[in-house]
């Protein structure tokens, strides 16, 4: 148990529908990731928030957005969703922003399903 | 980031030890080598990093050649748990955290 936790754990959706995907963080961490593993696309950075902050961007879709709480919690709002949509997305979490020890912490995953 | 290239599959048997090489010939000075693990579909795991020294903790050794240009990641006594998808990673230590993830090293220990 990584302490990360993701809810919900499976989500069955349709074309065109919005979802929110929720984390919490490890106890103490400030930084939370956010990562999406496809097929055909692998493991993929989509983006980070550090003390409620977006501190990175990788290639997440115009459609997708994040945001992170006052309490550490995240949420990745998808929307519009397309079939080339559904995938694992993993979030993390890391104490620091960017140190030596850059062990980032990962939950166990939400698995989305547009159909 | 540099670019590492690994195998796409190794079979290690169960009690032997598995070596997992990664080559990272782009490989910068400020540059750290990082192993995570992802075991079916959960999420990843970290196992160690290192710089240039070799390093060793209670997963596993990681042995970085003196030119840094290719690794290797030890686990001494394979078990089947350790059947899983090892990524080796290269970033910079201020790159802003994010890791580029490869395709990995597919490891299946066989009873």
């Amino acid at each position: 148990d990584s302490g990360v936790t993701q809810t919900p754990k499976h989500l069955i959706t349709a074309t065109g529908q919005r979802v929110t995907l929720r984390c919490s963080p490890r106890s103490g961490d400030l930084s939370v990731y956010w990562y999406q593993q496809s097929l055909d696309q692998g493991l993929q950075f989509l983006i980070q928030y550090y003390n409620g902050e977006e501190r990175a961007k990788g290639n997440i879709l115009e459609r997708f957005s994040a945001q992170q709480f006052p309490d550490l919690h995240s949420e990745l709002n998808l929307s519009s969703l397309e079939l080339g949509d559904s995938a694992l997305y993993f979030c993390a979490s890391s104490a620091a922003l960017a140190d030596p020890y850059n062990e980032q912490f990962f939950g166990p995953g939400t698995r989305l399903t547009v159909l | 980031d540099a670019k590492t290239t690994q195998p796409p599959s190794m079979d290690c048997a169960e009690g032997r030890a598995a070596n997992l090489p990664c080559n990272h010939s782009t490989i910068s000075g400020n540059e750290y080598v990082y192993w995570y693990r992802q075991i079916h579909s959960q999420g990843p795991q970290y196992i160690i990093h290192g710089l240039k020294n070799n390093e060793t903790n209670e997963m596993a050794s990681l042995i970085i050649t003196e030119d840094r240009k290719s690794s290797t990641l030890i686990l001494p006594h394979a078990t089947l748990r350790d059947t899983a998808v090892y990524y080796c990673i290269v970033k910079p230590e201020t790159s802003g955290s994010r890791l580029t993830f490869g395709e990995g090293t597919q490891l299946t220990v066989n009873p």
